[in-house]
């Protein structure tokens, strides 16, 4: 039973760039959110996905946008890269729309801005 | 503004001994709150969770106390075990599943 999977693992990105991280759900999953961990804190919330639509946002501005395709497959754009962008992205993966009780995370993502 | 804090950075608890895990909170509309574990180059993992209607709940080693009163949680891990070193994470949602926020984690190192 596969789990939570994120590509890239690591990823290096120049100031202003833009950025896709990938995330594929534990299998019987349909709801992907996104967080971003900054060094030395908890993960953020960014967003959720569901049935192809953000049903949720967290306080992070419209640089940050999602899609999640018809196999509840999720990828996370980041436009004009800021030095503070650099940061551990986590994807996990949940049931039902809701599921932020009992998340399945996958690995990250490390992202670092230069 | 921190909504979800843990204010001890790291612990280090001698093997067989009892780990007590802190995580304090300011919003009183959280109702439901969780524990994950984050070993390195991992995603976080789901530990044990606890709804504000009660004061304790308990999974094997693990076990979760809820003081809404002093909005204050605990995570008890008795007795510790060197595969528990790992970083926890205290979290807090609202009952609809909105507001859902993470602490900054403890580091705790168990000792052989």
């Amino acid at each position: 039973d596969a789990g939570v999977t994120q590509s890239p693992t690591h990823l290096i990105k120049t100031r202003g760039q833009q950025v896709t991280l990938r995330c594929s759900p534990k299998s019987g999953h349909d709801t992907v959110s996104w967080y971003q961990q900054a060094l030395g804190q908890g993960p953020q919330f960014i967003f959720q996905y569901y049935e192809e639509e953000e049903r949720q946002r967290g306080n992070f501005p419209d640089r940050f946008s999602g899609h999640q395709f018809p196999n509840y497959s999720s990828e996370l754009n980041v436009n004009a890269l800021l030095l503070g962008d650099s940061a551990l992205y986590l994807c996990a993966s949940s049931l039902g729309g809701g599921g932020i009780y009992e998340q399945y995370f996958g690995p990250g993502t490390r992202l670092t801005v230069t | 503004d921190q909504q979800v804090k843990q204010n001890s950075p790291s612990l280090s608890v001698q093997e067989g001994r009892i780990s007590i895990l802190n995580c304090d909170y300011t919003n009183s509309m959280f109702d439901y709150f969780l524990w994950y574990k984050k070993y390195p180059a991992e995603g976080p993992t789901f530990l044990i969770s606890i709804s504000s209607i009660k004061d304790k709940n308990e999974d094997g080693r693990f076990t979760v106390f809820l003081n809404k009163s002093a909005k204050h949680l605990s995570l008890h891990i008795v007795p510790s075990q060197p595969g528990d070193s790992a970083v926890y994470f205290c979290a807090a949602s609202d009952n609809y599943g909105q507001n859902f926020v993470f602490g900054p984690g403890t580091r705790l190192s168990v000792l052989p």
